[in-house]
């Protein structure tokens, strides 16, 4: 079935460390994008992505950082420069234009110790 | 300012009832969409429901509709027959191009609570 990725369902990362979350869809999608959802804000982008090798910055892309190298893959980098990064990750995908929106992830738990 | 507005962090309904979840959005663009999203405590993000900013006809999913009122910038989801899975977060949101490249972007969210 196709779908989208994301592993690991929980991580934990010491204060300066980089950590790596994967994305993974096998929907042939072109966009791929990631947010971040804290309690009571809702969700916020973070990076896009409408081709290979091309992403753009959402509304809080400071301290995070992206590529694109296959269609299929959208890893995100939280940075140690991420003051905050305690929070659950999610990334979507999408056929640009399609009345369906976005198709998720089940998400990445991220815990800073 | 918010581009979507969710005014009820919470919301408390009968199993069998109706409910409806509000939602008000802020665009210059002509050409939009309007998006509803359910989160269960899961985490995954179901879709719902979508409107566009031309559809003449309100949009109908079961026992989903959309109550878009596009003069006052409004796009309720209304759930009919509420049941006890329909307890989760709820979320709106809107497409807009900037650039080109569509983005959606999210409301703070409802969570409903439906009880027995």
């Amino acid at each position: 079935d196709g779908g989208i990725t994301q592993s690991p369902k929980y991580l934990f990362r010491k204060e300066g460390q980089n950590v790596t979350l994967s994305c993974e869809q096998n929907l042939n999608h072109d966009a791929m994008y990631w947010y971040r959802q804290d309690p009571g804000q809702g969700l916020r982008l973070i990076y896009y992505s409408q081709i290979v090798n091309d992403f753009q910055k959402g509304d809080i892309a400071e301290g995070y950082s992206v590529s694109r190298e296959k269609k299929e893959s959208f890893p995100l980098t939280v940075t140690s420069a991420q003051k905050n990064p305690t929070a659950f990750y999610l990334c979507a995908s999408s056929i640009p234009g399609s009345n369906y929106g976005y198709t998720f992830g089940s998400g990445t738990r991220l815990t800073v110790v | 300012a918010q581009k979507i507005t969710q005014t009820q962090p919470g919301m408390f309904v009968q199993e069998k009832e109706a409910v409806t979840l509000d939602c008000t959005y802020d665009t210059s663009d002509p050409s939009y969409g309007l998006f509803w999203y359910k989160q269960p405590s899961s985490g995954e993000m179901i879709f719902l429901i979508y409107q566009g900013s031309y559809d003449q006809q309100n949009a109908t999913e079961g026992r989903y509709s959309l109550n878009f009122q596009k003069a006052r910038k409004s796009a309720n989801l209304v759930i009919s027959a509420s049941q006890l899975g329909d307890s989760a977060m709820y979320f709106c949101a809107m497409r807009e191009f900037p650039s080109g490249y569509s983005t959606l972007t999210f409301g703070k969210g409802t969570m409903l609570l439906v009880s027995p």
